[in-house]
């Protein structure tokens, strides 16, 4: 069946630090991964995904690496800032084709100044 | 790009009544999915229509509902509250350009 697990579920860091955050999937054909950053009392927000043909995507200070055949990507955050600090969750659909996001439990960022 | 509107914001229910949410895709997606996030379970899929039909179903109780309109806005339903039902009910639209979901603000239901 869909499993995602995520860790670590929480993560402390001064400002200026680096942040990485690992999803490891269990449905071995999704091709979709994608990552959801919520702040507290907001909506969930897309920040970052990949597709299954590329190896890792960058955009600014976050990027995405996927490893197909360990089935797990990661989060990685540079040179963070007091405004990264939020909840952060993986949600590789299943490929069933449905919308239907499975969610890890979340990260909890907390970015020191 | 997709916008989503919930409403009511907030809500108080007492134990055994039951609720109507509402959820609005502003450019008219045709897909809206639920979701209920506590704390203590996270984020977890209620549902999901695609034109007006159900397509997928959550591992919740009976008690949980939900319909579509031919405008796409979409009603969940709970039908005899309890206690635990109390969460932050959000929708989502999508998959949008590049495959991203859009969530609305939420519903933040206590059921009392």
């Amino acid at each position: 069946g869909e499993n995602v697990e995520q860790h670590p579920s929480t993560l402390s860091v001064q400002e200026g630090d680096s942040a990485v955050i690992k999803c490891t999937y269990s449905d071995s054909a999704s091709n979709y991964f994608p990552w959801y950053k919520q702040e507290l009392g907001k909506r969930p927000q897309l920040i970052i995904d990949i597709r299954s043909n590329v190896g890792e995507k960058k955009d600014q200070r976050i990027a995405v690496t996927l490893n197909k055949t360990a089935k797990h990507f990661s989060l990685h955050i540079t040179e963070t800032q007091p405004e990264d600090s939020a909840v952060y969750f993986c949600a590789p659909p299943p490929s069933g084709g449905y919308n239907k996001l499975i969610f890890g439990a979340g990260t909890r960022l907390a970015v020191h100044p | 790009k997709a916008g989503v509107t919930q409403t009511p914001r907030y809500l108080i229910k007492t134990r055994g009544q039951q609720v109507t949410l509402s959820c609005s895709p502003i450019s008219g997606h045709r897909s809206v999915s639920w979701y209920q996030q506590t704390p203590g379970q996270g984020l977890q899929f209620l549902f999901e229509y695609f034109s007006e039909t159900q397509r997928n179903k959550g591992n919740f109780p009976g008690r949980f509902s939900g319909r579509q309109f031919s405008n796409s806005r979409s009603e969940m339903n709970v039908s005899t509250l309890e206690l635990g039902d109390s969460a932050l009910y959000l929708c989502a639209v999508g998959p949008g350009g590049g495959d991203g979901y859009t969530f609305g603000s939420g519903t933040r239901l206590t059921v009392v």
